[in-house]
């Protein structure tokens, strides 16, 4: 059964704290992707990886960076959290940049 | 930087009408154009993509694109309660990077 996990679903943090949030497939896509998604904006690109350690800047990295030492998992890393980070963040997955697959999303919110 | 943007923001119709939903597109080198379907609170679920210039049907819903006029649209017919939801159209040219637009959040009434 072709899935991406997201974890955690939900999430509060304080402004200045470290955020991880974690994301795997296992339909052994090469690509993945970071979105976040906020009324009225649509899903916005953070990040994209076309395969193990082999990471691009999407629309919106800023404040962000991301790791993937594994085809499989893929993790967004908020290095002091923002409040205007506040957001849905979703991953997703593709073959050769075909249909993305999405995760369930992971609410996140910073106080 | 591509951009994507779609119309209109948002939509009501009775259940069985024909619902359209339009999406315009700025990169004319644009190759690949999909519709994602999004129900309240679960993640945006791939529903149907075209390549070429013409229409494309699957059961209720068809496709049209026209890359001249950089538009491409979704078509429902007799659509259902069920089909209420945030659709969101995406371009994209030979790259992996999909561009959404803002999206059109339908509302079916039974």
């Amino acid at each position: 059964d072709m899935k991406v996990t997201q974890m955690p679903r939900y999430l509060i943090k304080r402004m200045g704290e470290n955020v991880l949030l974690e994301c795997g497939q296992d339909m052994s896509h090469e690509t993945m992707y970071w979105y976040r998604q906020d009324p009225g904006l649509g899903l916005q690109l953070i990040y994209i990886s076309y395969d193990v350690d082999s990471n691009s800047e999407g629309d919106i990295p800023k404040g962000y960076r991301v790791s993937r030492k594994k085809r499989e998992h893929f993790s967004l890393i908020l290095d002091s959290a923002k409040t205007n980070q506040t957001s849905v963040y979703f991953c997703a997955s593709s073959f050769e940049g075909a249909e993305q697959y999405f995760g369930p999303g992971t609410r996140l919110t910073v106080l | 930087q591509q951009k994507v943007q779609q119309s209109p923001e948002s939509l009501i119709v009775p259940e069985g009408a024909m619902t359209s939903l339009n999406c315009t597109f700025s990169d004319s080198a644009s190759q690949y154009f999909a519709w994602y379907r999004q129900h309240s609170g679960k993640a945006p679920k791939a529903l149907m993509s075209i390549f070429s210039n013409g229409e494309k049907e699957e059961g209720r819903f068809t496709i049209h694109l026209n890359k001249a006029s950089l538009h491409f649209s979704l078509h429902i017919r007799d659509s259902q309660p069920s089909d209420s939801a945030l659709y969101l159209c995406a371009a994209k040219n030979m790259g992996y990077k999909l561009t959404f637009g803002t999206g059109t959040s339908l509302l079916v009434d039974p």
